[in-house]
């Protein structure tokens, strides 16, 4: 079974921290993904990759960093924390580039900034 | 891009009653669609794919979805519910065509099955 972790269940930070959310997936999947969710607004896409060392913006990069040191490990960074990130966090890991994939996500880090 | 739109924001329904999830996308050359659901408290998991072939695509739980690309859509659908079937679903597709190969979600639909 493919799996993805993220690196923390539930997070409470302060405003301006930075915070570090990380993902590791198991199957060599070449693209990874970071979303939030939010509801009503269901999940919008922050950064992907399609490589090591390789990020592209998503629809709401605004923010938001991310890095991609080792093919199996994307972390999505957030610089200076404010109350508007608070949000559900989704990582999801897929197959190759150019072929029509399924997605496969982490259980969601819950994070809230106070 | 693409967009999906996912009509019905919230779904009740009593157990063992037959359920639609509607989906509709906008159009493109090609497309490929998906639909997962989210239990509380957890990520999303795969209900079912169309990539090609047959219209009518079974998934896991009982579910099955009907690919229609005259009208754009993609909707989910169960014969009889069950309590467990009570979490989140969003509709998502996958476009080829922008050079990349993100999805793009609907905004989710809640399903609630009442005993």
């Amino acid at each position: 079974d493919v799996k993805v972790t993220q690196s923390s269940r539930y997070l409470v930070k302060r405003t301006g921290e930075k915070v570090f959310l990380e993902c590791v997936q198991d199957m060599d999947h070449e693209n990874m993904f970071w979303y939030r969710q939010d509801p009503g607004l269901g999940l919008r896409l922050i950064y992907f990759s399609y490589d090591v060392k390789m990020k592209e913006k998503g629809d709401i990069p605004e923010g938001y960093s991310v890095s991609r040191e080792k093919k199996e490990r994307f972390s999505l960074i957030l610089e200076s924390a404010s109350t508007n990130q608070t949000s559900m966090y989704l990582c999801a890991s897929g197959g190759e580039a150019g072929l029509p994939y399924e997605q496969y996500f982490g259980p969601g880090t819950r994070l809230t900034v106070t | 891009a693409q967009s999906v739109t996912q009509l019905d924001s919230q779904v009740p329904v009593f157990e063992e009653a037959p359920v639609e999830l509607r989906c509709n996308y906008s159009s493109s050359v090609s497309v490929y669609l998906f639909w997962y659901v989210q239990y509380p408290n957890q990520g999303l998991q795969l209900l079912l794919k169309y990539l090609s072939g047959s219209t009518l695509v079974k998934g896991i739980n009982g579910f099955e979805a009907e690919f229609n690309k005259s009208q754009t859509s993609f909707h989910l659908r169960k014969p009889s519910v069950h309590i467990s079937d009570t979490a989140e679903y969003f509709c998502a597709v996958s476009d080829l065509r922008d050079g990349a190969n993100n999805l793009f979600f609907g905004t989710g639909t809640r399903l609630t099955v009442i005993p």
